[in-house]
């Protein structure tokens, strides 16, 4: 069974770097074809996609903020860190980890955290 | 603004039948990559309920079924129950700007 748990501060103030730890056991992300994903969800709107970390090292980020994250694993820690720099309040949200699942044609999230909630504000 | 266009909300009786939307561009759902669903209850984190545009995972009643034609897809439940009250979410990928996992902007069901 997989198992995704996020952990973080719930307080940030604007312009400071977010640190958000995801741990997980279920599988190893040494194995090929892992993957783990970062979501958000501000407050009363939609899903939308961070970052996404393989087996291999490589990374996905999203266009529109990709120049702000960095998303690392620690393999013996079954661990995925992400760090989004300069935050603000439109930052606000709750932040899920996943686990990427995948097949021929597509990529998607068969487990996810809990989530953890963020609010920027000073 | 989200990537794919959903309905903001749709609604239907008990034992009736709904469909969501999910409208994607040339880029994602009409590129021929595949959509996924999510179900995420009040207070809840998103559940996967349909993978691979039309296959339902394991536990997922069979009142839950996908489709995709062209650049759409839609998410069909039959029988809607109280507890289908829910937000649902589709997801894709994109090859526009190196590549990205997209979602939908959120369709919320209410059971009437």
């Amino acid at each position: 069974q997989i198992t995704l748990k996020e952990s973080g501060p719930t307080l940030v103030k604007p312009t400071q770097t977010l640190t958000l730890t995801c741990s997980f056991s279920g599988f190893s992300l040494s194995s090929r074809g892992e993957g783990v994903a970062w979501i958000r969800q501000p407050p009363g709107k939609a899903l939308e996609w961070l970052a996404l970390i393989y087996w291999d090292d490589d990374t996905l980020y999203s266009p529109s903020l990709k120049s702000r994250l960095t998303i690392t694993k620690d393999t013996s820690k079954s661990q995925v860190v992400l760090k989004m720099t300069n935050v603000d309040p439109a930052d606000t949200a709750t932040y899920y980890c996943a686990h990427r699942e995948v097949s021929e044609m597509g990529n998607w999230f068969d487990a996810w955290g809990l989530g953890a909630l963020v609010t920027v504000s000073s | 603004q989200s990537v794919l266009t959903q309905p903001p909300s749709v609604s239907g009786a008990p034992g009736q039948r709904v469909t969501i939307s999910c409208t994607g561009t040339s880029s994602n759902i009409g590129a021929g990559y595949v959509v996924h669903w999510y179900q995420q209850l009040p207070g809840t984190a998103p559940k996967l309920v349909m993978y691979d545009n039309n296959i339902r995972p394991s536990g997922v009643p069979d009142r839950f079924s996908g489709s995709k034609s062209g650049a759409s897809a839609s998410l069909a439940i039959t029988g809607l129950q109280a507890g289908d009250e829910a937000d649902y979410y589709c997801q894709s990928y994109d090859n526009s700007l190196s590549g990205s996992v997209v979602f939908g902007g959120g369709t919320k069901l209410t059971v009437l």
